[in-house]
């Protein structure tokens, strides 16, 4: 069935290091590929979002790839912070009936 | 501006008792959603509103779970019965029109539910 998964469920960088966050995905039909950033006893943050006919789009310290050939996402963080740390997921999205589909989350901590 | 606002934020229960959750959107919004998370996964979608309308309530468990968004502005969830495997944190998020192409949902703290 459809489903978007991630690679890793921990990652541990150092302070300054960037991060990169991969996420794989099933379902080629999605508008949209979405990040979001989910600390501890809060709701989801809405990081960046990439259309299906992109490859790359970049926000302020963050980078999104995607890879359609092999249905691959990825986030990548630079100079990473400890304000960085959280659970991180990608989502993919339907314009057409709307849906977001969240995989299970990767845990990133970072140490000072 | 407030963000989405949720209440209670903790809810301590006994199986088989009834439970309401209540969220009120960002100002605009029409659509609305509804999530449940259980402890380290993703939220999992329970419905979708479109204004009044429920549009998506595919993964809702209808023998126990019931929504309503009666003025197309705030919602609220309700289980009843509660049982054990109900025990996870109820989100609600807020977007604009996602046919736009507006994919950022603003989502609340949530509710955290234990039902013993």
């Amino acid at each position: 069935g459809e489903s978007v998964g991630l690679h890793l469920p921990t990652l541990s960088v150092q302070e300054g290091d960037n991060s990169i966050i991969n996420c794989a995905y099933s379902n080629s039909a999605s508008d949209y590929f979405i990040w979001y950033k989910q600390e501890s006893g809060k709701g989801p943050q809405f990081i960046i979002d990439i259309r299906s006919n992109m490859d790359k789009r970049q926000g302020q310290r963050v980078t999104v790839l995607l890879n359609k050939t092999v249905k691959h996402l990825s986030l990548q963080i630079a100079a990473t912070q400890p304000g960085d740390s959280a659970v991180y997921f990608c989502a993919e999205a339907y314009t057409g009936g709307f849906k977001t589909i969240f995989g299970a989350g990767t845990r990133l901590f970072v140490k000072a | 501006e407030a963000g989405v606002v949720q209440s209670p934020r903790y809810k301590i229960i006994e199986k088989k008792q009834p439970v309401a959750f209540w969220c009120n959107p960002i100002s605009g919004h029409n659509t609305l959603y509804w999530y449940r998370q259980n402890l380290g996964q993703g939220p999992e979608l329970l419905i979708r509103y479109e204004n009044e309308e429920a549009v998506d309530d595919s993964q809702l468990p209808k023998d126990r779970f019931s929504a309503e968004r009666l003025k197309g502005v705030d919602s609220t969830l309700k289980i009843q019965p509660a049982e054990l495997g109900d025990s996870a944190v109820y989100l609600c998020a807020s977007s604009l029109d996602v046919g736009a192409g507006n994919t950022e949902a603003f989502f609340g703290q949530g509710t955290r539910l234990t039902v013993v």
